[in-house]
């Protein structure tokens, strides 16, 4: 089955910095790659996506990239704000598998922190 | 509002006790999950469900039963609670055709003591 590792596990940047995180996928089938974010409390929500056809996208300060060779992808944020602090998910799936129901696969999260 | 929805949002109750958790959604999806996230925050997926019909089952032990009356609700049943189903549980749900975006659900803490 699908592998996602994700680094790294913390990260602490000055507000107004960037923030990288890196996600790895074993499975060169998946095609789907989502990315939420969840405060302390809260429920997981998509901030960004990105298929396998594509290799970067942006939305204001998020970024993600994918690199299908590598089998890896990232998300950037730029301009950190002390509210981007929270743990971050990447997850990867096979979209479109018949019998399947788009199983996502989470990597194990990064707790950012956003320091003033 | 639409949303997806769980019931309760706490739970703490004994070990060796059988609990049950709800969740709905009014986002007119034909696909949902349960998640378990553990005291290490990860996220790993138990169960789905596509118009009723059972499609993704992890390993999971057999103490815990999903069960889908329709498409918009998917209900867990979780027998002989044991101090290691503490978690919290998200619900979530998605149109399975476009199968991405999957939406959450508030989450159920549930304590085993």
């Amino acid at each position: 089955g699908e592998n996602v590792e994700q680094h790294p596990s913390t990260l602490s940047v000055q507000e107004g910095d960037s923030a990288v995180i890196k996600c790895t996928y074993s499975d060169s089938a998946s095609n789907y790659f989502p990315w939420y974010k969840q405060e302390l409390g809260k429920r997981p929500q998509l901030i960004i996506d990105i298929r396998s056809n594509v290799g970067e996208k942006k939305d204001q300060r998020i970024a993600v990239t994918l690199n299908k060779t590598a089998k890896h992808f990232s998300l950037h944020i730029t301009e950190t704000q002390p509210e981007d602090s929270a743990v971050y998910f990447c997850a990867a799936s096979i979209m479109g598998l018949t019998g399947g129901g788009n199983k996502l696969t989470f990597g194990t999260g990064t707790q950012l922190k956003v320091e003033l | 509002d639409t949303a997806v929805s769980q019931t309760p949002k706490y739970l703490v109750t004994q070990m060796g006790n059988d609990k049950s958790i709800k969740c709905e959604q009014n986002l007119g999806h034909d696909t949902m999950y349960w998640y378990k996230q553990d005291s290490k925050k990860f996220l790993k997926i138990m169960f789905s469900y596509n118009n009723k019909e059972l499609i993704i089952n992890e390993t999971v032990p057999n103490r815990f039963s999903p069960k889908s009356p329709d498409k918009a609700h998917l209900n867990l049943h979780i027998n002989s609670l044991e101090l290691g189903d503490s978690a919290v549980y998200f619900c979530a749900s998605t149109f399975r055709s476009n199968g991405e975006t999957q939406y959450f659900g508030p989450g159920t803490r549930l304590l085993v003591l």
